[in-house]
């Protein structure tokens, strides 16, 4: 299967700050990308959709202003936690999707924790 | 609209006992994908399976296998012979074809006791 990292694995922050999460793909290209977030013995909820060149299209309750999707190219997308707050803490999974057998690719997850 | 249902939250048994998580799915299309992964203490998602809905063939791999049941919209997980780094959360999940997006279930943690 494909290959996908994410970077850094792990970050704190104080509160007010922004974080950057990165989510490369590296051994192919995929046009669809997927970032969910995972609370603390809760299951994976999709944040938002997005595909290469395009806006990301956001789930309901996501604020698209707080967290900035930017799939700039097919190997790398990024998501960018706004003026974090405690309540943002939550380990981020991004996955790359194929239309081939409606399969996904997890990175490894970033946890971030905000002061 | 899409549903996956994990009822059990957390099950515990002594290692080589063999244990079944069940999965339970909601959907109204009739091509759609199934997959279970597992997710260790590390956090990473790990892929075991995946089954599209005309292939109702139960799965060996190992010491795991799967019973896809299309008539009561189930697709368990049975680990035979139990061992301690089966310990983890199992997610189910489902996907239509062509949207990509997974639907996830809210996961069953399993501790395998020596």
């Amino acid at each position: 299967g494909a290959v996908v990292s994410q970077h850094p694995s792990r970050v704190i922050c104080k509160s007010g700050t922004s974080v950057k999460i990165e989510c490369r793909s590296l051994d192919f290209q995929a046009t669809t990308m997927f970032w969910y977030r995972q609370f603390p013995k809760k299951s994976l909820m999709l944040m938002a959709t997005s595909n290469e060149g395009s806006k990301a299209t956001y789930e309901q309750g996501v604020e698209k202003d707080k967290f900035l999707i930017n799939h700039a190219s097919l190997t790398l997308s990024t998501l960018t936690v706004t003026s974090a707050h405690p309540e943002d803490s939550s380990f981020y999974i991004c996955s790359y999707g194929t239309s081939v057998y409606n399969e996904q690719f997890f990175g490894p997850g970033t946890r971030l924790t905000v002061l | 609209a899409q549903k996956v249902t994990q009822a059990q939250t957390e099950i515990s048994v002594v290692e080589k006992e063999d244990v079944t998580l069940d999965c339970v799915y909601e959907t109204r299309d009739t091509t759609y994908y199934l997959f279970w992964y597992k997710q260790p203490p590390s956090g990473e998602l790990v892929f075991l399976i995946r089954r599209n809905s005309f292939d109702e063939q139960n799965e060996i791999s190992g010491r795991y296998s799967w019973n896809f049941q299309k008539s009561t919209s189930s697709f368990n997980f049975t680990i035979t012979a139990s061992q301690v780094v089966d310990s983890a959360v199992y997610f189910c999940a489902l996907t239509l074809t062509g949207a990509n997006n997974l639907f996830f279930g809210t996961g069953t943690r399993l501790t395998v006791i020596p």
